[in-house]
């Protein structure tokens, strides 16, 4: 039972593009949504988060737009870059962390 | 500050073995998450402490696994016996408070059963 839906599964962007990577939810008790990176061999590390209550945040070239009304947040990355390439993650806290199935971000060169 | 360290970072072992995966939290952290990552699942939520005290193991899979937090700097998970469908990484993660932005999670123990 996934929690937090998440797509697309793999996205190419070009060097300097606009990645964009979406996730919906269903329950409204979830009150934090943070996104997670993650490099092969690694951990998943907290990239950025919003809360409920924000429309928008932004974070240098990461920026999350969040609608409370469809329970849809998106992550924006803004002139990716190839160091960029990773799997991301977008993830909802309830009482508990629960994660979507992963983006895989590949930037070409 | 040292982070979430995970041991072994890797081990193969054959199937019906005890497997052991430890984790030592960040200090001064009370929550302590265990999650499992494979291609087919993602990242699952196993089992997690607060406070050294499990309060959540609905994602468990199976009696075969357990879980213990002995002290506030130390949790093992254990697999017995293990099985070739328990390959997967294995994540430990801590947090300060249960809040969701402050958690951390190590580097992953990979685990193979042939």
């Amino acid at each position: 039972q996934q929690q937090v839906k998440q797509s697309p599964q793999s996205l190419i962007v070009q060097k300097g593009g606009i990645s964009i990577i979406n996730c919906a939810y269903e329950n409204t008790a979830f009150d934090y949504f943070p996104w997670y990176q993650q490099f092969p061999g690694k951990g998943p590390a907290l990239l950025i988060a919003i809360r409920p209550d924000v429309s928008e945040k932004k974070e240098g070239r990461f920026t999350i737009s969040f609608n409370k009304s469809a329970k849809q947040f998106s992550l924006h990355i803004m002139d990716s870059q190839p160091g960029d390439s990773a799997t991301y993650f977008c993830a909802a806290w309830g009482n508990k962390l629960v994660f979507g199935a992963g983006t895989i971000l590949r930037v070409k060169s | 500050d040292a982070g979430v360290i995970q041991s072994p970072r890797h081990e193969v072992t054959e199937m019906g073995q005890e497997v052991t995966l430890r984790c030592k939290p960040i200090s001064g952290h009370d929550y302590l998450f265990w999650y499992r990552q494979t291609m087919m699942r993602g990242l699952e939520l196993l089992i997690y402490f607060n406070n050294n005290v499990p309060i959540d193991d609905s994602g468990m899979p199976e009696d075969r696994f357990s879980a213990k937090m002995p002290n506030a700097s130390f949790s093992t998970l254990k697999i017995q016996p293990s099985e070739p469908r328990d390959s997967a990484v294995y994540f430990c993660a801590s947090s300060l408070s249960g809040n969701g932005n402050t958690i951390y999670f190590g580097e992953g123990s990979w685990l193979t059963v042939v």
